[in-house]
């Protein structure tokens, strides 16, 4: 099974930075990589799919990068609705998908 | 309204069995491959079972493997996870989610149901 990792598992950050978070599979899953984001309490809400796509309704502050196995997320000018956890996902591998382990964004 | 809704959640023993179900409405459920979630308290997301549209195609998370059950009516917009010999570690919030297309590969999951809680216990 292909595993998910990322990096950080929390930061802490202000209103106004910019984050970037890692997430790195154990082997080539071509671009097919999702990010979620989940509020405590929240259901997840997807923010990108296929590595680079960002969800109908999402802020453009977020953006998502790379291929095979190592990815970005991206929050520009972090607002304060977006502290949360962050969450990739792997979609390639038939017949299971898997998550990343989350990473937590908070207050500074 | 475009929306997923989970019940069949509650407090069991273990090796009992729950039969979990996800009302779908406001979009074409038939078309759309589905999948369910899980949430131990305090811990991160874990996929557990997803179905095509056709239920041509299932997968399982090792974890569930032989014990869970996953289904789907598309002439009743349901999906289903019949949940077996249930352990303390199944203990979750069991979200269902839409994939963005047909197969329970290479898409997305782009609309969740608020989840439903299953406790295992003695």
């Amino acid at each position: 099974d292909i595993q998910m990792t990322q990096s950080p598992s929390s930061l802490s950050a202000s209103v106004g930075d910019r984050v970037t978070i890692t997430c790195r599979a154990s082997q080539s899953i071509n671009s097919y990589l999702n990010w979620y984001q989940q509020i405590p309490g929240k259901a997840p809400k997807l923010l990108i799919y296929t590595a680079s796509n960002l969800q109908s309704g999402v802020p453009s502050r977020f953006s998502g990068r790379g291929s095979g196995t190592d990815f970005t997320l991206t929050i520009n000018s972090l607002q304060p609705e977006d502290f949360a956890t962050y969450y990739c996902q792997q979609t390639y591998s038939t017949p299971r998908v898997t998550f990343g382990p989350g990473t937590k964004v908070d207050f500074k | 309204e475009v929306q997923l809704v989970e019940s069949g959640g509650g407090l069991t023993q273990p090796g009992r069995s729950l039969r979990l179900s996800c009302a779908a409405s406001g979009f074409r459920f038939g078309d759309y491959a589905m999948h369910w979630v899980r949430q131990a308290p305090g811990k991160g997301l874990e996929w557990v079972a997803g179905i095509s549209w056709s239920s041509d195609t299932i997968g399982y998370a090792e974890s569930i493997k032989g014990r869970f059950t996953i289904s789907r009516d598309n002439a009743k917009n349901s999906l289903f996870l019949e949940m077996n010999s249930l352990r303390a570690e199944d203990t979750a919030l069991y979200y269902c989610a839409k994939m963005s297309g047909g197969e329970i590969y290479y898409y997305a999951m782009d609309l969740w149901g608020q989840g439903t809680t299953v406790t295992v216990s003695s």
